[in-house]
């Protein structure tokens, strides 16, 4: 499978623990994004990379997420001190930009349910 | 900033056209572009269209873009059940992230 993987599928976790997810992208993609999504809403941009370089992080997200790209490959996002409106559907995307035209490609997300 | 907005909810009959709006305000758009995201499962692109472009056709797919009016739209003709989903529109400009709209739910009566 060459696809986009995410991992875990699900996570269950209560209120103040850490948790990590990973994303593996297609392996000729240069450019990896973070998303998170809640019911009835479209994805949430998180952060994304171009190769190892974070180039960009959302306003919204605050300082308990980070996320790391440490050979341009893999990705991994960590949540620290959980609350429960961290609970939603992380989703990871990869891409090769060409010319302007960038087509994501998704996995299938991390469901996060923080209790 | 960017925005995307889209109607919320579309119900159509099986074999009827369905139409899905999206208004953006990114006049710097270079590409936009139209997902489809099923019940569990990750965003699937479906299409996409160059902002110099006013209308691309694939298959049952039709995309119509009104760059002067921020304006875009996704017409599928013959709707069938399977296409019966959640449809996202998404744009992007110059070296930016791809931003996407709230979504649009389709719902096709048998």
């Amino acid at each position: 499978d060459t696809g986009v993987s995410q991992d875990p599928r699900h996570k269950i976790t209560k209120r103040g623990q850490n948790v990590t997810f990973r994303c593996d992208p297609i392996s000729e993609h240069n450019r990896l994004y973070w998303y998170r999504q809640t019911l009835g809403q479209g994805p949430e941009f998180l952060t994304y990379f171009q190769n190892e370089a974070q180039l960009e992080k959302s306003r919204l997200l605050s300082d308990r997420f980070s996320a790391e790209r440490p050979k341009g490959s893999f990705s991994t996002l960590e949540i620290q001190r959980t609350e429960q409106g961290d609970s939603a559907m992380y989703l990871c995307a990869s891409s090769f930009r060409d010319r302007g035209n960038e087509k994501l490609f998704f996995g299938s997300g991390t469901q996060l349910s923080v209790l | 900033g960017e925005d995307v907005e889209q109607s919320l909810f579309l119900s159509v009959r099986e074999g009827d056209s369905s139409v899905i709006n999206c208004t953006y305000t990114d006049s710097s758009s270079t590409y936009l572009y139209w997902y489809k995201q099923e019940p569990g499962a990750g965003l699937q692109l479906l299409t996409y269209i160059f902002s110099n472009m006013d209308m691309k056709q694939d298959q049952r797919l039709t995309v119509l873009l009104n760059k002067k009016d921020k304006h875009l739209s996704l017409r599928i003709a013959d709707t069938q059940t399977g296409d019966s989903a959640i449809y996202f529109c998404a744009e992007n400009g110059g070296y930016q992230k791809v931003t996407f709209g709230t979504g649009t739910k389709l719902q096709v009566i048998p």
